[in-house]
């Protein structure tokens, strides 16, 4: 099972930075936070991962809070193209049984 | 460059038949996953292959399998079929196994199966 909790949808009006939360309060010390989105009819798209510090690509940042129990995903201005479903995943040590373990993730509808 | 190529892009196939779906990795990477996204259940991981052997595998039961070719293409086959397999099937592909950098989806193989 899936071990985030993720609100079930967001809206974001175009232009803003949309910041998306994910709880993740058992997650252990090897464990990665990795984030995707899947814009419909599409596969999952990866967007960014981290273990402790905060991250920050072309795409996106991620903060991970200190004691690493929750993060935000943030697109500093969001797009119509990224109405979305993103997925926040606690990804098992190398070697578990599994992969990348998706849950029902947050459908981001950007807005003009 | 080329993306991952999944075909076919739609299927249709009767209860109790069986069913083979191709993957065409990114050149170059040399892992295949397959997963499979249904309304109920989400994504699930069905396995991955590096080096065609498998290297990790899910919680679904032994009619799904697939394999690797030696070039990284990957094949998976759903012997006697289920109405519950009706799913979009999806395959991402990596540089190497457990690649920390994120996989690249295709854009699925979507099965019905009547």
């Amino acid at each position: 099972d899936a071990k985030t909790t993720q609100p079930p949808s967001m809206d974001c009006a175009e232009g803003r930075a949309a910041n998306l939360p994910c709880n993740h309060s058992t997650i252990s010390g090897n464990e990665y936070v990795y984030w995707y989105r899947q814009i419909h009819s599409q596969g999952p798209q990866y967007i960014i991962h981290g273990l402790k510090n905060n991250e920050t690509n072309e795409m996106a940042s991620l903060i991970i809070t200190e004691d690493r129990k929750s993060s935000t995903l943030i697109l500093p201005h969001a797009t119509l193209r990224d109405t979305a479903v993103y997925y926040c995943i606690v990804r098992p040590p190398r070697g578990s049984q599994g992969n990348l373990i998706f849950g029902k993730g947050t459908k981001l509808s950007v807005k003009p | 460059k080329a993306g991952v190529t999944q075909t076919p892009r739609y299927l249709i196939k009767t209860r109790g038949q069986q069913v083979t779906l191709s993957c065409s990795p990114i050149s170059g990477h040399r892992s295949v996953s397959w997963y499979q996204q249904t309304p109920g259940q989400g994504l699930q991981f069905l396995f991955e292959y590096f080096s065609e052997t498998q290297r990790n595998k899910g919680n679904f039961p032994g009619r799904f399998s697939g394999r690797q070719f030696s070039n990284s293409r990957s094949e998976m086959n759903v012997s006697t079929l289920e109405l519950g397999d009706s799913a979009l099937y999806l395959c991402a592909s990596s540089l190497a196994f457990w690649s920390d950098y994120g996989y690249t989806f295709g854009s699925g193989t979507r099965l019905t199966v009547v």
